[in-house]
């Protein structure tokens, strides 16, 4: 199974300063198409997992342009330009090429 | 857009069988492309993807290993709906449990709490 590692596992945030989250895959999640799938969510409180990114670094419609995705290979990195209040959750890393689809074990972003 | 409403009982015994239903609106189960799927989520173990059903040409499942002998997913196309069952669950069993569908990966249904318990 790929293993999704995100790091840190925690972070507290000031409003308006940036956020940065990153993980790391056990293996390359490039295909032939050219595409990577890795797939960023923001799970709060009682709700399921919302999308923020697909595809690596396209963002799901209606999110904010705050929010961006990065990377190549095995290393992947979320960011958030400016944290808002409404940021506050756990967010996951997930990957699909590779079966099973394996998620990260989740960074609780907190505001400060 | 897509709509995942999910359906079941909450509160399951052990040795017995876990069953929920998912419904779909704004798209067709038998989408030749693309791929629906039960994913679970419980504080020991994260989120767990439990495997998929789509339909090319003819209908094909995949599971992971960890419930491979007791899972069994469905499509209903009469309904346009996919149903997860899972056999002689155990309270390792008690999860939320969530259907999805696959391309942005960005349609979930809203959840459904399952506790395994007599």
């Amino acid at each position: 199974d790929i293993v999704m590692t995100q790091t840190p596992l925690s972070l507290s945030v000031t409003p308006g300063q940036p956020a940065s989250i990153s993980c790391k895959a056990s293996q390359s999640l490039l295909q032939s198409d050219g595409k990577t799938y890795l797939y960023w969510y923001l799970q709060k409180s009682g709700q399921p997992p919302h999308l923020l990114i697909y595809e690596l670094s396209n963002r799901f419609s209606g999110v904010p342009d705050r929010f961006s995705g990065s990377g190549s290979g095995t290393d992947f990195t979320l960011k958030i330009s400016r944290v808002e209040a409404e940021d506050v959750g756990v967010y996951y890393c997930m990957q699909t090429p590779h079966l099973p689809i394996t998620f990260g074990q989740g960074t609780r972003l907190e505001i400060k | 857009q897509v709509q995942l409403q999910q359906s079941g009982p909450g509160l399951v015994k052990p040795s017995q069988t876990l069953s929920l239903i998912c419904a779909v609106s704004g798209d067709s189960v038998s989408s030749n492309d693309a791929t629906w799927n039960w994913i679970r989520q419980s504080p020991s173990r994260g989120l767990e993807w439990l495997g998929r059903t789509y339909y090319r040409s003819k209908w094909y499942n995949d599971y992971a290993v960890s419930v491979k002998s007791r899972i069994t997913i469905k499509p209903d196309t009469s309904k346009n709906q996919f149903s997860l069952q899972l056999n002689s669950v155990t309270p390792e069993d008690t999860a939320v449990y969530y259907c999805t569908r696959d391309g942005y990966w960005g349609y979930w249904g809203q959840g459904t709490p399952v506790t395994v318990s007599s």
